[in-house]
């Protein structure tokens, strides 16, 4: 098993610019996450799904938005790229939510100038 | 909702030292605790988690937390650290009484290994 990938590893983008951070996960979860780690701050939710079909904001959704039409998929789109963004993108996979171990992605640095 | 509060951002040891990191928690509920560690330019993986029963868990690389109820405290230790063990250390918890609760993580603690 692969686990959880990302894509791509590392991304500069300019200002209003839009972009799609890819996650795919073959461990067949049905509970996917979006999280942002920043100096400092620990790791903040951005989106999280309970299934195909179904998702749901955290802490941090403002400036993104996420889809899933498949069990295996979580992409993360940045519409329009804000210096706040900046930042390194963790996607997480786990079977259920409460004692269920999550899997992490190796992430995705982003640095929007 | 649930608060965690990592008390050392760093925690420089030197080789075959032992060492504890310490983490607190806040909830109106019972939780469920884990520590995750980050190595360099990765991503998180499991140490250990607390779910119920012993209060002394056992994890990978010789990585052992107890968990307090009554300091609401969820400390990681090892008796004798290695090069190979510096990485930045992050405490979580989840809510275990509500269906659907998410990980909530403290700040981190970057734990340094020097020979």
């Amino acid at each position: 098993n692969a686990g959880v990938t990302q894509t791509p590893k590392f991304r500069i983008l300019k200002i209003g610019q839009s972009m799609t951070l890819q996650c795919t996960q073959d461990m067949n979860h049905n509970y996917m996450y979006w999280y942002r780690q920043d100096p400092g701050m620990g790791l903040k939710l951005i989106y999280y799904s309970v299934g195909a079909g179904i998702t749901d904001k955290g802490e941090v959704p403002n400036g993104y938005n996420v889809s899933r039409s498949t069990t295996e998929d979580f992409p993360l789109r940045l519409e329009l790229a804000a210096p706040s963004q900046t930042s390194v993108y963790f996607c997480a996979s786990s079977y259920s939510t409460g004692s269920y171990e999550q899997y992490f992605g190796p992430g995705t640095r982003l640095t929007v100038t | 909702a649930q608060s965690v509060t990592q008390l050392d951002s760093q925690v420089p040891v030197f080789e075959e030292a032992p060492v504890e990191l310490r983490c607190n928690y806040s909830s109106s509920v019972s939780v469920y605790l884990f520590w995750y560690v980050q190595y360099p330019n990765q991503g998180l993986q499991l140490l250990l988690k607390y779910l119920s029963g012993s209060t002394l868990v056992k994890g990978i690389n010789g990585f052992e937390a107890e968990f307090n109820k009554s300091q609401t405290s969820f400390h990681l230790r090892k008796p004798s650290v290695h090069i190979s063990d510096t990485a930045e250390y992050f405490c979580a918890v989840s809510d275990r009484e509500t269906s659907g609760s998410r990980l909530t993580f403290g700040e981190g603690t970057q734990l340094t290994v020097n020979p």
